[in-house]
């Protein structure tokens, strides 16, 4: 079965840097897409990052544009996310997610999800 | 960006009630919309796509409806393991956008 399996996180302080990982087993990793979302009590859920299979092409939300950078290495069947300049409204869970495929950007696996705190 | 307004926040029910969530988006987003359930401590579950199409493995009691800008979800019969938070999503327009959230309750 799909399982994505996240490490990183933790607490870091306003302009540290931190990275998180997400590890997929269970389907063919290189042909999807993957995207990062976070959720925190005062926005709800939001989606971060896109990457697509290929990783040739990568999105990012304006609110994290030019501070956290998508990655992924194919063989090890992995993502991840470089997040930088971090800010203290950049405190959510932040959760991988397998894209449902083709045309289709919905989330259709998700990661356990990992709590960052910026403080 | 498009904004996903979903109604009511909050709704008290009971096991068997056919339960009905709204979501509006602020301008055309058909069909390019999806449900999701969350329960607390864990992560979203993808319920519904493109408006009424059921994810595999989700129960029937389950459907999804609408168009334009205005979308339903509806839980035919409430069972106890339905009480958890829906949203809903959309993709036609990056960046993709989730409503605020519905929680459902036990009355």
């Amino acid at each position: 079965q799909v399982q994505l399996v996240q490490s990183g996180g933790g607490v870091v302080q306003p302009g540290g840097s931190l990275r998180l990982s997400c590890t997929a087993s269970g389907f063919n990793f290189s042909n999807y897409g993957m995207h990062w979302l976070r959720q925190s009590p005062g926005k709800g859920l939001e989606w971060v990052t896109f990457i697509r299979d290929d990783g040739g092409s990568k999105y990012y939300s304006d609110s994290v544009k030019g501070r956290f950078t998508i990655s992924r290495d194919n063989s090890k069947n992995s993502m991840y996310v470089q997040m930088t300049n971090l800010r203290t409204e950049d405190t959510a869970v932040y959760y991988c997610a397998k894209d449902l495929g083709g045309y289709y950007r919905y989330f259709d696996h998700w990661g356990q999800g990992t709590l960052v705190i910026v403080s | 960006d498009i904004q996903l307004t979903q109604s009511p926040s909050t709704l008290s029910a009971s096991v068997r009630d056919r339960v009905t969530i709204t979501c509006r988006a602020s301008q055309n987003v058909s069909p390019w919309l999806a449900w999701y359930q969350q329960k607390p401590g864990q992560a979203p579950k993808l319920l519904i796509y493109q408006a009424s199409t059921l994810e595999s493995g989700v129960p029937s009691r389950f459907s999804g409806s609408g168009s334009g800008t205005d979308f339903t979800l509806t839980i035919a019969s409430l069972q106890p393991d339905d009480f958890a938070t829906y949203y809903c999503q959309q993709f036609h327009t990056y960046p993709w956008t989730f409503g605020q959230g519905t929680n459902v309750e036990i009355k």
